[in-house]
């Protein structure tokens, strides 16, 4: 168990419908990373928080946006979905250094979702 | 930006034998080298890791080479075991910690008993 915390585990939604994905990082981590994976693909990073502000931006579509809570849990909200967007969506959380952390990333175990 | 090349896409092994899988990054900045495990149905996890100081590292059965001159850096798996059957993926980070983490495409390893 990494103690990262997403939900939900899986979502069927249909095209054109807005669904929100939910990440509580490990205690004491402050950046969340949100990564995107395709059937049988790698690992798309999709947008990145500490501590509440957004660090670095992958290639997000703008149908999509993401928040980081005062509470330090992550929303990824995902809206106007197409068949395409179906995948695994990962959160990760990671210690930052001067916190005294390596930079791992820390895992959920994925929201999969799946646009009919 | 960083770009992160994987090879080979699927390998496989007999049980005992060892298994290589080689990653090429572009950025000189990156400092920070990981290699992640995902087994089916699960995220994936950190198995060894590398900086841009050292030139290898080893943790019992597995290893991790970085040669910065040439921009790469390679994961190697002896006696391998059924269990070490996954995906793995290599990463780079560049330009200071937790800002960006670029995965390569993933090698699908079987391990044959």
């Amino acid at each position: 168990d990494s103690g990262v915390t997403q939900t939900p585990k899986h979502l069927i939604t249909a095209t054109g419908q807005r669904v929100t994905l939910r990440c509580s990082p490990r205690s004491g981590d402050l950046s969340v990373y949100w990564y995107q994976q395709s059937l049988d693909q790698g690992l798309q990073f999709l947008i990145h928080y500490y501590n509440g502000e957004e660090r670095a931006k992958g290639n997000i579509l703008e149908r999509f946006s993401a928040q980081q809570f005062p509470d330090l849990h992550s929303e990824l909200n995902l809206s106007s979905l197409e068949l395409g967007d179906s995948a695994l969506y990962f959160c990760a959380s990671s210690l930052h250094p001067g916190q005294g952390g390596t930079g791992e990333l820390f895992f959920g175990e994925g929201s999969r979702l799946t646009v009919l | 930006g960083e770009n992160v090349e994987q090879h080979p896409s699927t390998l496989s092994v007999q049980e005992g034998d060892s298994a290589v899988i080689k990653c090429t990054y572009s950025d000189s900045a990156s400092n920070y080298f990981p290699w992640y495990k995902q087994e089916l149905g699960k995220g994936p996890q950190l198995i060894i890791d590398i900086r841009s100081n050292v030139g290898e590292k080893k943790d019992q059965r597995i290893a991790v080479t970085l040669n910065k001159t040439a921009k790469h850096f390679s994961l190697h798996i002896t006696e391998t075991q059924p269990e070490d059957s996954a995906v793995y993926f290599c990463a780079a980070l560049s330009r200071g910690y937790g800002q960006n983490f670029v995965f390569g495409p993933g090698t699908r390893l079987s391990v044959l008993p």
